[in-house]
């Protein structure tokens, strides 16, 4: 366990299902990210959340809409996919010290593996 | 950031050291080498970071040529556990969560039996 919980480990949708990847950190970090991991290709990062605040969407399409509530909780909805949204997603969080705007090394949960029929 | 270059591939004998070279030649004076390994369907895990001085924990140790513009993890005796892809990245240290950690293809790390 390295602190950052994905539910559901793995995820098996149609196009036309609506779902949601879900992460947790109790490590007290205050910054979280969502990043896509598909075959054969480096992780792309998708979304990144300070203070719960979206600061960066790196031209994710809309049928992906993240949600972070609070700074402890990540989630990512999910609908209308296509098959090559077929990857692994994976959930991290840093600590920024703020004032200084120091950033700690990254947790990774251990991904959510959805696979879009 | 800087980019980075990690060869694709290598391998190693189980109990052998294991020397992961990374190459950051356009790396600028605030900017420190971050380690990190990602075993297969898992997320990736910290392993090591330093600036320019050479690092060494439980899991590794991080030599930084005195230039900076190359570094080298090693893992002093390789497990098959060890077995992943393993990412050098060059970035700040601050910058809050705009400061993204961006990772390349990284070295695949085969420890042999």
């Amino acid at each position: 366990e390295t602190g950052v919980t994905q539910t559901p480990r793995h995820l098996v949708m149609g196009m036309t299902n609506k779902k949601s990847l879900k992460c947790e950190q109790h490590l007290g970090h205050n910054a979280m990210y969502w990043y896509k991991q598909s075959a054969k290709k480096p992780l792309e990062l998708m979304f990144v959340y300070s203070l719960e605040e979206r600061v960066e969407n790196n031209s994710v399409p809309s049928r992906f809409s993240p949600e972070c509530p609070n700074s402890s909780h990540l989630f990512l909805h999910l609908h209308t996919l296509q098959p090559e949204d077929s990857a692994l997603y994976l959930c991290a969080s840093s600590l920024g010290t703020p004032g200084t705007g120091r950033v700690s090394g990254y947790t990774f949960g251990s991904g959510t593996r959805l696979t879009v029929v | 950031d800087a980019k980075t270059t990690q060869p694709t591939s290598m391998d190693c004998a189980e109990g052998r050291a294991a020397n992961l070279p990374c190459n950051h030649s356009t790396i600028s004076g605030n900017e420190y080498v971050y380690w990190y390994r990602q075993i297969h369907s898992q997320g990736p895990q910290y392993i090591i970071h330093g600036l320019k001085n050479n690092e060494t924990n439980e899991m590794a140790s991080l030599i930084i040529t005195e230039d900076r513009k190359s570094s080298t993890l090693i893992l002093p005796h390789a497990t098959l556990r060890d077995t992943a892809v393993y990412y050098c990245i060059v970035r700040l240290p601050y910058g809050g969560a705009t400061n993204k950690l961006i990772f390349g293809t990284g070295t695949l790390l085969a420890v042999q039996p």
